[in-house]
């Protein structure tokens, strides 16, 4: 079976930094993808991830642990228009079909 | 200008009616998917296809089919059968193997 693990809710305040942490446990690893998520809109791509360490995207870095089974989204300067749901994803081996965690739903406040 | 499109945005289903979710894309991708979002739910899978003429059931087929004749569309129906069919429903595509896949706008059902 396959379990993605993210927490429900955070809150941050504008200017500032916040991580959004996703542990999994699947049945082989393809790699880790991040979504963001406006509410009613659809999920648009953030980034993905297939070795270890971290990638950095203008404000925006995410990093893998394949051994610890373990992501984070880092999301700096953070503006009211990142207030979303952040999806984590992961990829197992053999299916290429991603299994989505339950989200975290980032409130940015002034 | 390429993309994935979902029609319509809202529909309503009286009890009993099967209804049927359309989703185009121009991106030449060869595989599609059909996900269910609740509140508070991740993204499930009813079904996907990874090549024209050939579909898969995902986590949560019951109450749904679906049909894969051209490699841009990939229709939904949501028959009868399923008992609580009132969520937000989003199609999406990829080339196929590890590769991201791209949403499309998604289609929220509710049921009269």
């Amino acid at each position: 079976g396959q379990n993605i693990d993210q927490p429900t809710e955070m809150t941050a305040t504008e200017g500032a930094i916040v991580q959004i942490n996703c542990t999994y446990q699947t049945s082989g690893f393809n790699g880790l993808f991040w979504y963001q998520q406006h509410a009613g809109e659809a999920p648009t791509f953030l980034s993905y991830n297939v070795l270890d360490g971290l990638e950095e995207k203008g404000r925006f870095s995410s990093f893998l642990s394949r051994s610890k089974g373990y992501s984070y989204l880092l999301l700096k300067e953070l503006q009211m228009k990142d207030s979303a749901s952040y999806l984590c994803a992961a990829l197992s081996g053999g299916s290429y079909i991603p299994t989505f965690g339950r989200g975290t739903s980032l409130i940015v406040h002034p | 200008d390429g993309g994935i499109t979902q029609s319509p945005k809202y529909l309503f289903r009286k009890e009993g009616q099967n209804v049927t979710l359309s989703c185009e894309q121009n991106l030449n991708h060869d595989a599609m998917y059909w996900y269910r979002q609740d509140p508070g739910q991740g993204l499930r899978l009813i079904y996907y296809s990874q090549i024209v003429n050939d579909f898969q059931k995902g986590d949560i087929a019951e109450g749904y089919s679906v049909s894969r004749e051209k490699k841009e569309s990939f229709p939904l129906t949501v028959t009868s059968a399923q008992k609580n069919p009132t969520a937000f429903y989003l199609c999406a595509s990829s080339a196929g193997g590890a590769e991201t896949q791209y949403f499309g706008p998604g289609t929220r059902l509710l049921v009269l």
